[in-house]
């Protein structure tokens, strides 16, 4: 079966530090992966999406992702993060079907001072 | 600022009532999308339209009731809601069928 699983339900990170949020994915071939990142009270943004070549792809507001296709993963990564970094964040996956995003549970990350 | 417009942001509700919910985008996209989305949970799709033709319907309770007049509009008519339909329902559209979604804010729905 198809699925895609965030391991971390939450993390807390200080503010300045890095993040790695991750995401493991089981399709049957290559799908399109994304990160959305959601704000409280907010839609879904767009922060990256890999479809195929560099696995390394850069997004917004600093973020970048690693596509490893042994590992079956798309980790999302930021060198420093910001207070407004607070957010849920889901990766996604597609299928070949109009608008049929598989997304993870998503994991929401916390920003101390 | 978002391109995808949903109006109301908040609606409140009895069970008997009638409301719609709107959703409009300007950006030319082909397919548009319902979104339900329970606190602390993932969204989960409701339906989409590609080509201003319903393409997905997933299993959703005759409740609720989608249309889309033009290739800009999504409307969700709601009828007869429970409580448990209280949420936060996102409009999304999209370009292709890649799985590259632009959501609105969402309209958050409480039923009384």
């Amino acid at each position: 079966a198809q699925s895609v699983t965030q391991p971390d339900i939450h993390i807390t990170v200080s503010e300045g530090a890095s993040l790695e949020l991750r995401c493991n994915y089981s399709y049957g071939a290559t799908p399109y992966l994304f990160w959305y990142v959601q704000s409280p009270g907010q839609g879904l943004q767009l922060l990256l999406k890999y479809f195929s070549g560099d696995t390394l792809v850069q997004g917004i507001k600093g973020f970048e992702a690693e596509f490893k296709r042994s590992q079956s993963s798309f980790n999302l990564r930021k060198p420093s993060v910001h207070w407004s970094d607070a957010a849920e964040y889901f990766c996604a996956v597609s299928s070949d079907s109009w608008g049929k995003l598989q997304f993870g549970a998503g994991t929401q990350v916390v920003v101390t001072p | 600022d978002t391109e995808v417009t949903q109006t109301p942001k908040h609606l409140v509700m009895g069970m008997t009532n009638k409301k719609s919910l709107k959703c409009e985008q300007h950006m030319g996209h082909r397919a548009m999308y319902w979104y339900k989305q329970k606190a602390k949970k993932p969204p989960e799709l409701m339906f989409v339209y590609s080509y201003e033709k319903l393409s997905i319907n997933e299993s959703v309770p005759s409740r609720f009731s989608p249309e889309c007049p033009n290739s800009s509009l999504l409307n969700l008519h709601l009828h007869a809601l429970q409580p448990e339909d209280s949420a936060l329902y996102l409009c999304a559209s999209s370009q292709d069928n890649t799985g590259e979604l632009f959501f609105g804010e969402g309209s958050r729905l409480t039923v009384l």
